[in-house]
């Protein structure tokens, strides 16, 4: 089956510093990426979506300037948190689409803000 | 944007008991879809369901869809304590491919 490896599956970062979360389709191409947020007790909420080779499309609410997304090959998203606080603390899940439809989870990123 | 709903939010029950769990969602969709999410960790898929089809099955799992009263319903029969667990339910918007829109879970705890 088609695999998604996200990676630091943990981090834990200082206030004020940027953190980089890399979301890899290992068996596939991805077109398109799907960037989640989680917050304990709560459900998924999309962030973001990522086309390759153009601009992320940002879902209301969600600072663009804040969570940078690069999805510069149809392999590889990455989602930067930058001037991170300990509200961004949470858990980041990306999926990604295959060309022929579907979506796969990678293993999520828990972000701890100190 | 959240548009699913589920209930209960929590269930509690008896190992060998089944278990049901209810998803309303708002718009039209390509289909919808069941993960379980164990304490902290990823999200696991369970079963999708197109919205041209009203039930599906698979091992002890019974999905069934109805488009008109736009709701779903998970069904986890002869529940076992490795069954506890978040169960999220989640909508493929129609056109927009891929992408998907999450219930708020059911939190559901097995007792041995």
């Amino acid at each position: 089956g088609a695999v998604v490896s996200q990676h630091p599956s943990r981090v834990i970062c200082k206030s004020g510093t940027s953190v980089k979360i890399e979301c890899r389709s290992l068996d596939f191409q991805a077109t398109t990426m799907f960037w989640y947020r989680q917050f304990p007790k709560q459900s998924l909420m999309l962030m973001a979506t990522s086309n390759e080779g153009s601009k992320a499309t940002y879902e209301q609410g969600v600072e663009k300037d804040k969570f940078l997304i690069n999805h510069a090959s149809l392999t590889l998203s990455t989602l930067t948190v930058t001037s991170a606080h300990p509200e961004d603390s949470s858990f980041y899940i990306c999926s990604a689409r295959p060309t022929l439809g579907g979506a796969f989870f990678g293993q999520g990123t828990r972000l701890t803000v100190v | 944007s959240q548009q699913g709903e589920e209930d209960p939010q929590a269930l509690s029950i008896q190992e060998g008991e089944n278990a049901t769990m209810n998803c309303s969602y708002k718009t039209s969709i390509n289909n919808l879809q069941w993960y379980r999410q164990n304490s902290g960790r990823g999200l696991v898929h369970l079963i999708l369901i197109r919205s041209n089809e009203r039930e599906k099955h698979s091992g002890r799992l019974r999905v069934t869809l109805d488009t008109s009263k736009k709701s779903s319903s998970l069904l986890i029969t002869a529940s076992r304590a490795a069954d506890t667990a978040s169960y999220f339910c989640a909508t493929g918007i129609y056109n927009q491919g891929g992408k998907l829109i999450f219930g708020q879970g059911t939190e559901l705890s097995v007792k041995p």
